[in-house]
């Protein structure tokens, strides 16, 4: 098993660019977020999805969308990057259960210019 | 709301024991995870408390009380390999799976 993964590792982007963030679970998890972690703010929820077809915001969603449409995809959208969303991406998932541990992917670190 | 405090950092000797608390206030409880991060890392899973009382696993040690809103991670015989950020994340009660809420981490230092 891959476990998670994200694509891409890096990427620079300019002002008012827009891009697609993707991560990809093969542990058949029903639930999967979009953290963005930035120096002295800890990891914080941006949005998360409890099945294929459902998203719901988190603690900081704006300026980016998502969608999951296949259960093993979740998909981060940036329409219009700012420089403020410099950040490094981690995605995460977890099957239903209280009990279990988000298993984390390997992050993307995208910087704005 | 949810509020998560750990200390920012640490430092500890190599072979010596570290305990790193956590507190937290939220609304709803439904467990607290420690995690692991290295520098450039994603975090890996490193404990879960639920009740209250102590869960060891190896070298690390987790720590619970729900009536004082209490965590610690409690780490011996410390290797420069531990030197890493340690995250608190707490998941509060609510329909279905709650996402966890993280703490700040505590970036821990192992000293020769």
């Amino acid at each position: 098993n891959a476990g998670v993964t994200q694509t891409p590792k890096f990427r620079v982007l300019k002002t008012g660019q827009s891009m697609t963030l993707l991560c990809a679970q093969d542990m058949n998890h029903e639930y999967m977020y979009w953290y963005r972690q930035d120096p002295g703010m800890g990891l914080r929820l941006i949005h998360y999805s409890v099945g294929e077809g459902t998203t719901a915001k988190g603690e900081v969603p704006d300026g980016y969308n998502v969608s999951r449409l296949k259960k093993q995809n979740f998909l981060l959208g940036l329409e219009s990057a700012a420089p403020s969303q410099t950040s490094v991406y981690f995605c995460a998932s977890n099957p239903p259960g209280g009990a279990h541990e988000q298993f984390f992917g390997p992050g993307t670190r995208l910087t704005v210019l | 709301g949810q509020n998560i405090d750990q200390p920012t950092e640490m430092t500890a000797t190599e072979g010596a024991i570290v305990q790193i608390n956590c507190t937290y206030q939220t609304s709803g409880f439904n467990g607290l995870f420690w995690y692991q991060q290295h520098a450039g890392e994603a975090p890996t899973f490193l404990s879960y408390n639920v009740l209250d009382g102590l869960e060891e696993k190896g070298r690390f040690s987790s720590f619970l009380s729900r009536s004082k809103g209490y965590s610690y991670l409690l780490l011996k015989e410390l290797q420069m390999k531990d030197s890493a950020s340690y995250l608190c994340a707490v998941r509060g009660l609510g329909s279905g799976n709650t996402p966890l809420v993280f703490g700040k981490g505590t970036r821990l230092s192992v000293i020769a």
